[in-house]
């Protein structure tokens, strides 16, 4: 089954840092670019960032950029989002996402990891 | 950035009845050299992620039922479901993946009748 589950959320201060994964399984990981997004509660789907089969294609949304950092380990099948300098407004769960490699649209989704940030 | 703009921002409509949802984009997203519209329509149900109905504006992807439709060509598009059934109550999102930031339509939420 093709699969993808993310960890690494939780109630984080603002200021402080987090270190989202995202494991697949069921598919060739390095055959596929990949993608986080981010869904604040009870709000719409936000584009976080995206990076290629071969890292070697990154972008990020202007809220993130400086202080996210998109990577992946094609030999552990894992994407990660290294999250820094936390702010309130980055409440969110994030997720993680699958480009599909005939319609570069992204479809296979993870259930999403919650991060909160709060005093 | 281009923006992604939905109407209605949500919807009634009544079981076996059609229901269209709008996506309009600030830039077109048509293109050229392969004449491709690099634009996708999720259904997102609550509690569970986004799942791809449409890409490339107007092809389905595999399972989607066919009562579902996607048209549209530049900066304009329709998903059209043409009878209502009650497991389509969700949240609609169009998306835009011509280039970077990939931005999504505020969503429309469709409700029954």
């Amino acid at each position: 089954e093709v699969q993808l589950v993310e960890s690494g959320g939780g109630l984080v201060q603002p200021g402080r840092s987090l270190r989202l994964s995202c494991a697949a399984s069921g598919f060739t990981f390095d055959d596929y670019a990949m993608h986080w997004v981010r869904q604040a509660p009870g709000k719409g789907l936000e584009w976080v960032s995206g990076i290629s089969w071969n890292s070697g294609g990154i972008g990020y949304a202007d809220s993130v950029k400086g202080r996210f950092t998109i990577s992946r380990d094609n030999a552990k099948s894992s994407l990660y989002l290294q999250i820094n300098s936390l702010r309130v407004e980055d409440t969110a769960l994030y997720s993680c996402a699958r480009v599909g490699k005939y319609s570069s649209a992204f479809d296979i989704w993870g259930q999403g990891t919650m991060v909160t940030v709060s005093s | 950035d281009t923006v992604m703009t939905q109407s209605p921002d949500s919807l009634a409509v009544s079981l076996g009845e059609r229901a269209t949802i709008n996506c309009e984009s600030s830039q077109s997203v048509l293109y050229s050299s392969n004449n491709k519209n690099y634009l996708a329509w999720y259904q997102q149900k609550p509690g569970q992620p986004p799942k791809l109905l449409f890409y490339w504006a107007s092809t389905r992807e595999s399972g989607v039922p066919d009562r579902f439709s996607g048209s549209g060509s530049g900066t304009d598009f329709t998903l059209t479901i043409s009878s209502l059934q009650a497991e389509d109550v969700a949240v609609y999102y169009c998306q835009q993946y011509y280039s970077t930031p990939y931005t999504f339509g505020q969503g429309t939420k469709l409700e029954i009748k």
